[in-house]
């Protein structure tokens, strides 16, 4: 069935420093992909997304970009800030549905 | 734009008893509906997500159910819970159907003793 990798935190990171956080995904045809994040006691929130191959998604700084021959969504961001700590969801949803498959989350960590 | 209430926020409860969390949803009609888990180093796992008005379906085999008795109030249930029901519990409307943008609710943290 389709699912979701993501590297295992915590990320620690220094403020200003750059973020990558690894995604994979195994899916039958084209499904759309997301990144969502989690800020302590809240809940997710929709951060950004890429519905086809080569489609970059883009907010706040961050960035991913819809890799198919890589199956891959990293997210990236260059240079942090310690309001970006919070815990980050890549998922997907199989084409016409809704139903999002998250990956296990990656907890980010900056620090001043 | 949608909001989504959930109830109550925190909540402990012994094995063996019963369990209600509740999600209503403001700003939106007839919304597809989704309760999902999270658990302790485990991430977000599916539970049941709703079409409509006492339309349910279930992804995994568990202790819970799920209703909807009306088109923006989605009910988690249990009748008798069990320690691995311990967890956060999230509530999430989609508005534009099939683009696989959730907005989630702030969650339920039930702990199981």
């Amino acid at each position: 069935g389709d699912s979701v990798t993501q590297m295992e935190g915590p990320v620690t990171l220094s403020e200003e420093a750059f973020l990558t956080i690894n995604c994979t995904y195994t899916a039958t045809g084209y499904p759309s992909l997301f990144w969502y994040v989690q800020y302590p006691g809240e809940g997710l929130q929709l951060l950004l997304k890429a519905t086809k191959a080569d489609d970059k998604g883009s907010n706040k700084g961050f960035e991913a970009t819809y890799r198919k021959e890589t199956t891959s969504f990293h997210l990236e961001k260059g240079s942090v800030q310690v309001s970006d700590s919070a815990v980050y969801f890549c998922a997907l949803t199989p084409l016409g549905t809704d139903k999002l498959i998250f990956g296990t989350g990656t907890r980010l960590q900056v620090f001043p | 734009s949608q909001t989504i209430h959930q109830w109550p926020a925190t909540l402990v409860q012994p094995v063996g008893s019963p369990l209600s969390l509740e999600c209503t949803v403001e700003g939106t009609s007839n919304p597809n509906l989704y309760w999902y888990r999270q658990a302790a180093g485990r991430g977000l796992q599916l539970l049941f997500y709703s079409v409509g008005i006492g339309q349910i379906s279930s992804e995994v085999p568990q202790n819970l159910s799920a209703s909807r008795p009306q088109d923006r109030q989605f009910i988690l249930s249990s009748k008798k819970l069990l320690l691995s029901d311990s967890g956060f519990y999230l509530c999430a409307c989609s508005t534009l159907r099939n683009t696989g943008e959730l907005f989630f609710g702030e969650g339920s943290r039930l702990t199981v003793l």
